[in-house]
């Protein structure tokens, strides 16, 4: 079964500085697909940006980029400028083609002014 | 183009009732998903429906859940006798159809369910 780690609970930074949010996963499949969702305190789910696995070119959103390392089975979000509405819950998920969504415990990120 | 759809947003029962969770796809999907969200915690796959079809159901608790998604209308999810535990944010997503190369899920906002 496909597993995805986040190992950092909670990330404070300061408007405008750059974050970086670690994500792990673990599968034997070749072919899938990467996501980054943003859980404001509205509570709902916005998808942020997406990699395809097949795909060597790091994915980029305006100022959200990822870090995607497919030996290390690495998928790091970096949001640059950071703003104050980027306060949220991020969570880093994996899917393969039985399209289920696999959602890691998440990151909590206050952006400070 | 309105998003997915879900009523209601807050749902409260008592311990051994039923809560029916309702949720429209975006127009021209007709690839239902629904995940479960427990407290500080992430979104765990239930199940996974095309028009009259479940395709997955392997996320479902065996007993007291099922879910439909009928030819006209929207898809329910239907959780009888309830119980404390089952009390979570229960979010539904929709896509176009199975190919995730061309778009991926979209979430609604989510129906927060507490049990009395």
């Amino acid at each position: 079964a496909q597993t995805v780690t986040q190992s950092q609970p909670e990330m404070s930074v300061q408007e405008a500085e750059t974050v970086t949010l670690s994500c792990t996963y673990d599968t034997s499949e070749n072919n899938y697909y990467l996501f980054w969702y943003k859980q404001p305190p509205s509570r709902q789910m916005i998808l942020v940006i997406r990699q395809e696995a097949y795909k060597q070119q790091n994915a980029t959103e305006n100022r959200f980029s990822v870090n995607f390392q497919k030996a290390a089975k690495s998928f790091s979000l970096k949001i640059s400028d950071s703003q104050l509405g980027d306060t949220a819950m991020y969570f880093c998920a994996f899917m393969k083609h039985d399209q289920k969504l696999v959602f890691g415990q998440g990151t909590r990120l206050t952006i400070n002014p | 183009n309105a998003g997915v759809m879900q009523n209601p947003r807050h749902l409260v029962r008592r311990r051994g009732q039923e809560a029916r969770l309702r949720c429209s796809p975006m127009k021209g999907h007709s690839h239902v998903y629904w995940y479960r969200q427990l407290p500080e915690e992430g979104l765990k796959f239930m199940v996974y429906l095309q028009k009259e079809n479940i395709i997955d159901e392997s996320g479902m608790p065996k007993e007291r859940f099922s879910a439909e998604f009928p030819k006209e209308g929207p898809s329910i999810l239907r959780i009888q006798q309830v119980v404390r535990g089952d009390s979570a944010a229960y979010f539904c997503a929709s896509s176009r159809d199975g190919q995730v190369r061309n778009q991926p899920q979209h979430f609604g906002d989510g129906t927060r369910l507490s049990i009395l």
